[in-house]
């Protein structure tokens, strides 16, 4: 089972359509979770965090089962500059001594909002 | 503005050559690391530093080498050794307290022929 599996995609979706992204991570050690946002050859850049009782901040909306190693990212009311390749992040195992993880990342999931 | 700096944003070298990819940051952040993408892969790390003269390996370090002389900077140098160096190369940094959090620089596009 791959560390970190996403929807494959490529989602195509209208403007002001909701999309959701799903995520699963085999390493039950894992502590922290993340969404980032990559741009057509650009770097990665931080969406959210992901927490246990959930999160939202503007259209975005993520949530988290630990039990069922789970993580989603709801985007409500696309915009067109919402197109982009999104990563599901977990961490790993930690850096010995050092209290530092080493983050794992999704092969992501490309959107493309149409007009 | 505070942010990580990579160059030259795209290289080109033939094959048997190293070559080095800079990577500075103005963040005070004191963990770095390096990051290989392929197309329709995640990314993999290389290499990683949580402090100067200090740094380990990552999942694929084979082919590649760094060094940490000062907490601004992380070069990555791609030996002829690295079978399939082609790829899009990009520099991470993070604070201590928020290790989790990386930033990122805009990446280097190494192409070897």
């Amino acid at each position: 089972r791959k560390e970190v599996e996403q929807d494959p995609g490529p989602f195509n979706v209208p403007e002001g359509a909701t999309v959701a992204f799903n995520c699963t991570y085999s390493n039950s050690a894992s502590q922290s979770f993340f969404w980032y946002r990559q741009d057509c050859r650009k770097e990665p850049k931080l969406l959210m965090s992901v927490y246990s009782s959930g999160n939202e901040d503007g259209r975005f909306t993520a949530q988290l089962n630990r039990a069922s190693q789970y993580i989603s990212l709801l985007i409500r009311d696309s915009k067109l500059s919402d197109s982009a390749t999104y990563l599901c992040v977990v961490t790993g195992n930690p850096y010995s001594g050092a209290g530092s993880y080493q983050l794992t990342f999704g092969k992501g999931t490309k959107l493309s909002v149409i007009p | 503005d505070g942010g990580i700096t990579q160059s030259p944003k795209y290289l080109f070298r033939k094959e048997g050559q190293n070559v080095t990819l800079s990577c500075e940051q103005n963040l005070n952040h004191d963990a770095m690391y390096w990051y290989r993408q392929d197309p329709g892969q995640g990314l993999r790390l290389i290499y990683y530093s949580q402090i100067v003269n200090d740094f380990q390996k990552g999942d694929i370090a084979e082919g590649y080498s760094v060094s940490r002389e000062k907490k601004e900077s992380f070069p990555l140098t791609v030996t002829s050794a690295q079978k399939n160096p082609t790829a899009f190369y990009l520099c991470a940094s993070s604070s201590r307290e928020y290790s989790y959090e990386q930033y990122f620089g805009p990446g280097t596009r190494l192409t070897v022929t």
